[in-house]
């Protein structure tokens, strides 16, 4: 059981915008930064926004990301088949640098 | 080009210990706090440690600690993950990443299965 809770699946339409939520506590998104990341099958995964939302080089626009109190979440706008993949969120929890992922979203491209 | 290349996975049996390395370069290995991340199969990520830049600071998750040791030869660009007293619930795809932020980049992952 994650501190951090992800919808296990979401969908959508080529072109069409999703969100993938990540809900917290005030011990671990309340009080830190959130990241996110994909991961392709079969592959290791990849920073995809740091800071809450701030995309590291070579990371579309498409991909945004924002916080509010306890909660945050990861927005893919003009949705491509290769953005078929898992998304992770993770954050610290507590003052020290202890981290903790959420569990996971499968993101699925109809 | 920032290569990170994890090693020594393998079989072990419960109960038993094993060393991971992960080699780094294209970086400053000695200016960034470093992970090790873990993903059984066909679960999620969990995070197992960290370490700082000089060693000074080590963090584990619950689950591991008093069992793994992180470590690191900033003079050979090396992190280290000493296992021991393995579980079946340690089998893994484990990965060294850089911090800062942290995961920022990623080994493609060494595979340590326990099982009798």
């Amino acid at each position: 059981q994650s501190l951090l809770t992800q919808p296990p699946s979401v969908s959508g339409t080529p072109g069409q915008r999703v969100t993938i939520s990540c809900s917290g506590s005030s011990s671990n998104i309340g009080s830190n930064f959130v990241n996110w990341y994909q991961q392709l099958p079969g592959t290791a995964p990849k920073l995809l926004i740091s800071n809450n939302n701030q995309r590291p080089s070579g990371v579309p626009d498409r991909f945004s990301g924002s916080k509010s109190g306890t909660s945050a979440s990861l927005a893919i706008s003009g949705l491509q088949s290769e953005d078929e993949a898992d998304y992770y969120c993770a954050t610290r929890d507590g003052s020290l640098n202890i981290w903790v992922f959420g569990g996971g979203t499968k993101l699925t491209v109809l | 080009e920032v290569q990170l290349v994890e090693s020594g996975g393998g079989l072990v049996q419960p109960g038993e210990s094993l060393r991971l390395s992960c080699a780094v370069s294209g970086f400053t290995f000695s200016k960034y706090w470093m992970s090790w991340v873990r993903q059984a199969p066909g679960k999620g990520l969990e995070w197992v440690a960290n370490i700082k830049e000089d060693g000074s600071a080590k963090y584990y998750v619950d689950s591991v600690k008093g069992r793994f040791t992180i470590s690191r030869d900033n003079t050979k660009n090396s992190l280290f993950l000493q296992m021991t007293s393995l579980r079946a619930d340690d089998t893994a795809v484990y990965y060294c990443a850089r911090d800062s932020p942290m995961g920022s980049d990623w080994g493609q992952g060494a595979l340590v299965t326990v099982s009798s």
